[in-house]
This record gives C-alpha cells, structure tokens and sequence, in this order.
C-alpha cells in the first residue's frame, strides 16, 4: 500500500527560528504537494514538486526523488505560520492523493 | 477566483438521521473526492469520482455513499448517520490528468448526537 509519512508530528518554535518538516513515500511517485491548514481553516496548496527545489516567500520546498524524501522549510518563522502541515503524494495520473498526517507548528512570539 | 463550495461550516445531526453534504465547484473539473479529517489520523479518502455517474470507493467508504448527478455537485450521503461519523468533512476537485490544482472546499464539520 502506497503511503506517506511525515515528521515530526508536532512542532514548537521561536519566532525567527528556521523551520524543517520532513515527509518520506514508499514508492515512485508523479508529483508531491504540500497543504497547509490553518485552525478553523480550509486546506490552501503551497506547492506541487516533482524534482528539485521551489520557494515561495520565505518557505521552501525540496524533493530528494532517490531517497523518496520531500522537506518544507520556513526561514524565518513568524506565528502566522502556525498551522497544520500536510504533504501527500500523487502516485499516477488519476489517482487521488495519499495524504501524510500532518505536522501541527505552533511559532511562539 | 475558482472554487470548491460546501454547503454547511457545521452541522449537528441525531444518530439514525440521513445526512447529506453537498460539494459544488465552479472549475468544471472531471475529478472531485470526499475526505474526513480525524486527529491523529490526517485526511481518509471516503469516496471519488472521475466523471458524472461514476463514484470509487475510497479508503472509508463503509457507512456512506455519494451521489454525482451534475458535474459540477458531488454529494456524500450518511445514510443513518452514527457518533463516530462526528468528523470535519472535506470536499476537492481537479481536473483529469492534472497533477496540480487541487481545490479544496472550507469543510464541513458534523457533529452526530
């Protein structure tokens, strides 16, 4: 079975401290995302990678397809940034998306 | 601006009560799923459909069912809704042979008493 996995599950910082969220796939996959949750809020697509690096802002998304390792990184963090994490795999065409757990950030001011 | 509408934030249903949720984009995407989101266990895929008329069987279909009449409304049915049915419920959409834009809905989060 096709999953996903996430570390770690939870995650306190300081404000400014430089942010790492690691994500792992079993298999090949075609694409991965990353989906951020804020409390109360709807899930809003930060970025769809299938190679190398992208950057928005002050975070950054990387892809290792070797090692099946994706990272999220936050430069520095602000407590707006507290929110659920998700990353998930699209494994071919159609199918849907596998979902990692999520990591929960919290930025303390 | 696109987007995935769910009809309801929250809902409070009675056990045994038949619940609907109700998903509408406006992208006119082919592909659209139904979610619940659980603490500790992230996003389960209930139920997806590739085109009008057609559903799949998610991961946790046990309980519901959906309805997919327009292609622009996917329905998830709680047939005779129970406590552990109490979940935020979420609803996307892409379109077919896409691996970026998915849309996702605001949620609904049902309470069952």
């Amino acid at each position: 079975k096709n999953e996903v996995e996430q570390s770690p599950q939870n995650l306190t910082a300081q404000e400014g401290e430089f942010i790492t969220i690691n994500c792992s796939y079993s298999v090949g996959i075609s694409a991965l995302h990353w989906l951020q949750q804020h409390p109360g809020g709807g899930i809003v697509s930060l970025f769809m990678l299938s190679s190398g690096k992208k950057k928005h802002g002050r975070l950054i998304a990387t892809i290792n397809i070797q090692e099946k390792h994706s990272s999220l990184h936050i430069t520095a963090s602000h407590p707006r940034d507290s929110a659920v994490y998700i990353c998930a795999a699209l494994y071919s065409g159609n199918t849907p998306l596998v979902f990692g757990k999520g990591t929960r950030l919290s930025v303390i001011a | 601006d696109v987007k995935v509408t769910q009809s309801s934030r929250y809902l409070v249903k009675r056990t045994g009560e038949k619940v609907f949720l109700e998903c509408v984009q406006d992208m006119d995407h082919e592909n659209m799923f139904w979610y619940r989101q659980d603490p500790g266990l992230g996003l389960r895929l209930i139920y997806f459909s590739y085109d009008v008329k057609m559903k799949e069987k998610g991961d946790i279909p046990e309980g519901y069912s959906v309805s997919r009449e327009k292609k622009e409304r996917f329905s998830l049915i709680l047939e005779s809704a129970s406590t552990n049915q109490t979940s935020m419920y979420l609803c996307a959409s892409i379109e077919a042979g896409r691996g970026d834009g998915y849309t996702f809905g605001s949620g609904t989060r049902l309470t069952v008493v």
